[in-house]
């Protein structure tokens, strides 16, 4: 069974700074891997989708790294806004007609 | 706005209820998705349809049925179902690509929160 891992499972910033977390999955096989924003009583919303080793995406504040031959990706919010507040997820496709895997996620809460 | 709709939003059954969750999408995928999210679970795959053809069940209970009648439509029926069965139902949907179904992102829905008491 693989795994999809992310860490924090939860994370308080202060408005104004910048943070990151980590999504962990198997290096052995890598098609794809997306990111996704969740907030409460939304639905998941798209953030990325990144196919290639050393990819890095990025919209508004928030950029993501890719690494696929050790087997990790980094999220990235600069200047958290409270309009951060959310569940991140991260989805891991290790071949072409896999399923996709989804992490537990990472909780962000951003204090005023 | 999403262009995923999913109703109802809420759903209380009882173990003896037969009752349907409702998908539609206005995106022209050819791709639609269940998930089921459980408290402290990753999101879980449960089916996936192309082309209103099954071509996934993640060894889902048949107490599970899904339906897709086309593209722009899918629905779960639920009968019998377990209180363990209660969970966040998610629908999404995807374009199918040539080069795979996830060489671009989902979109979901709101989800159904269904109870089961």
């Amino acid at each position: 069974i693989l795994n999809v891992e992310q860490s924090p499972q939860s994370l308080h910033v202060q408005e104004g700074d910048s943070t990151n977390f980590t999504c962990s999955f198997p290096s052995s096989n890598f098609y794809a891997l997306h990111w996704y924003r969740w907030e409460t009583a939304k639905s998941p919303e798209a953030l990325f989708v990144m196919t290639l080793n050393g990819d890095e995406k990025k919209k508004g504040r928030i950029s993501a790294t890719l690494n696929t031959k050790e087997g990790y990706s980094y999220l990235y919010i600069k200047g958290s806004q409270p309009e951060d507040s959310a569940t991140y997820l991260c989805a891991f496709i290790p071949n072409r007609d896999d399923k996709i895997i989804f992490g537990k996620g990472t909780r962000l809460h951003i204090l005023p | 706005e999403t262009g995923v709709t999913q109703t109802p939003r809420h759903l209380v059954m009882g173990m003896t209820n037969k009752k349907s969750l409702k998908c539609e999408q206005h995106l022209g995928h050819n791709a639609m998705y269940w998930y089921k999210q459980s408290a402290k679970k990753p999101l879980e795959l449960m089916f996936v349809y192309n082309f209103k053809e099954q071509t996934e069940n993640n060894s889902v209970p048949s107490r599970f049925s899904p339906e897709c009648p086309n593209s722009s439509h899918l629905f779960l029926h639920l009968h019998t179902l377990q209180p363990e069965d209660s969970a966040l139902y998610l629908c999404a949907s995807s374009p199918l690509v040539r080069q795979g179904l996830y060489n671009s992102p989902l979109h979901f829905g709101n989800g159904t929160r269904l109870t089961v008491t």
